[in-house]
């Protein structure tokens, strides 16, 4: 059974770059076939799609985010990672890591982690 | 404003059925497959429904799913009240290259 578990500060000042880590386990963030991909959603709002990456290196951002956001992987610790910058109040979100099988289906979801953006 | 819509919210009494419908265009749900998603208050969301009807390992078959077109259907028999929950549909976007969801269906099990 595959496990994912966001981590990093649950506050971050304007301005400055919101980093987020996703542990990976059950399973190896190399194997064939998925993605691995952030999603958040706003306090009381609904979902939305920030990157998605394969071990390989490849990266897909959403392009509203895309000026943003960093995404990478490091397969020796099995985990990956989101960097937004510049954030504002409206990035407050709670941030699901999730793993995408075929046709961007998220099939595992981690429990979701609250980073709110305020001084 | 969602790519996908959804009716803000659903109700029915328990025993009975209701649909929730996502509608999109030929950017995404005409031209891609629909998943659906199931989110309890206060936890992630859990796939529900993948590729427009199929249900993962462990989903009741009391869930279904169907498309036609430019929207998607999600239908539940057999309501109960742990099945309340915020549904969301979701798709790929090949004019917009990227992963939209829907708004979002609240369902309230009266």
């Amino acid at each position: 059974q595959v496990q994912l578990q966001e981590s990093g500060p649950g506050l971050v000042k304007p301005s400055q770059t919101l980093s987020l880590t996703c542990a990976v386990s059950g399973g190896s963030i190399s194997s064939g076939g998925y993605s691995w991909s952030w999603i958040r959603q706003p306090p009381g709002k609904g979902l939305e799609w920030i990157a998605y990456m394969y071990f390989s290196g490849s990266t897909y951002y959403n392009p509203s985010l895309k000026s943003r956001v960093t995404m990478s992987v490091d397969t020796s610790k099995n985990q990956f990672s989101l960097k937004l910058s510049s954030v504002t109040a409206a990035d407050t979100a709670v941030y699901y890591c999730a793993r995408f099988g075929y046709n961007y289906v998220a099939d595992y979801w981690g429990q979701g982690t609250l980073v709110t953006v305020s001084s | 404003q969602s790519v996908l819509t959804q009716p803000p919210s659903v109700s029915a009494a328990p025993g009975q059925k209701v649909t929730i419908s996502c509608s999109g265009s030929g950017s995404n749900i005409g031209n891609n497959d629909v998943s659906w998603y199931q989110q309890l208050p206060g936890t992630a969301p859990k796939l529900l429904i993948y590729e427009n009807n199929k249900r993962p390992s462990g989903i009741p078959d009391r869930f279904s799913g169907s498309k036609s077109g430019t929207s998607a259907t999600l239908g539940i028999t057999g309501l109960q009240t742990g099945d309340e929950a915020d549904y969301y549909c979701g798709t790929w976007d090949n004019s917009l290259s990227a992963v939209v969801f829907g708004g979002g269906t609240k369902l309230t099990v009266l």
